[in-house]
């Protein structure tokens, strides 16, 4: 069955030091992968996304993504986090033949001052 | 350009009443996704709408349905409500209905079952 796995339900991080979250996914094929953030009272906004082609790609807000297709994750990193940054992650995938996408549970960024 | 709109943003509804919910996708874009999201969760696919047809339905029971009309705008209907239903339902919409283009979501319904 076609999955995705985000294993850190919360993650702290002070303001300044770098980020990396995790994704990891369950698909027959490559599929789109997408990282979405969720703040507090706000839509779903995205971040960035992978087709195909270079396998890091850059998001807004300073994130990034690595696709590793041996690993079947693609991974969100940032370099210096920001309090503005506090916010809950959703890493997706999905394929044209079905039309939707597929969600992991999220990540919740808290940031120490 | 207008976001996506969802109304009502709040609602309480008794168990076993129906309620039904808004979407206003942007203006062009002819694809309408719902999704369920849930504490712990994350979201649940619920059903994807273009140009009126549904081309794909999430593992929900039959008591979910949905459609889209000629403008695009959507709505979802849960009828027989139950506790397990309270939730945030979302809608995105996009252009094509292509995945490879981006989904805009709104801000969201919060339904409350009492």
């Amino acid at each position: 069955a076609q999955s995705v796995t985000q294993p850190d339900i919360h993650i702290t991080v002070s303001e300044g030091a770098s980020l990396e979250l995790r994704c990891n996914y369950s698909y027959g094929a490559t599929p789109y992968l997408f990282w979405y953030v969720q703040s507090p009272g706000q839509g779903l906004q995205l971040l960035l996304k992978y087709f195909s082609g270079d396998t890091l790609v850059q998001g807004i807000k300073g994130f990034e993504a690595e696709f590793k297709r041996s690993q079947s994750s693609f991974n969100l990193r940032k370099p210096s986090v920001h309090w503005s940054d506090a916010a809950e992650y959703f890493c997706a995938v999905g394929m044209d033949s079905n039309y939707q996408l597929i969600w992991g549970a999220g990540t919740k960024l808290i940031i120490k001052p | 350009k207008a976001g996506v709109t969802q109304t009502p943003r709040y609602l309480i509804k008794t168990r076993g009443q129906q309620v039904t919910l808004s979407c206003s996708p942007i203006s062009g874009h002819r694809s309408v996704s719902w999704y369920q999201q849930t504490p712990g969760q994350g979201l649940q696919f619920l059903f994807e709408y273009f140009s009126e047809t549904q081309r794909n339905k999430g593992n929900f029971p039959g008591r979910f349905s949905g459609r889209q009309f000629s403008n695009s705008r959507s709505e979802m209907n849960v009828s027989t409500l139950e506790l397990g239903d309270s939730a945030l339902y979302l809608c995105a919409s996009s252009p094509g209905g292509r995945l490879n283009t981006e989904a805009f979501f709104g801000q969201g319904t919060r339904l409350t079952v009492v």
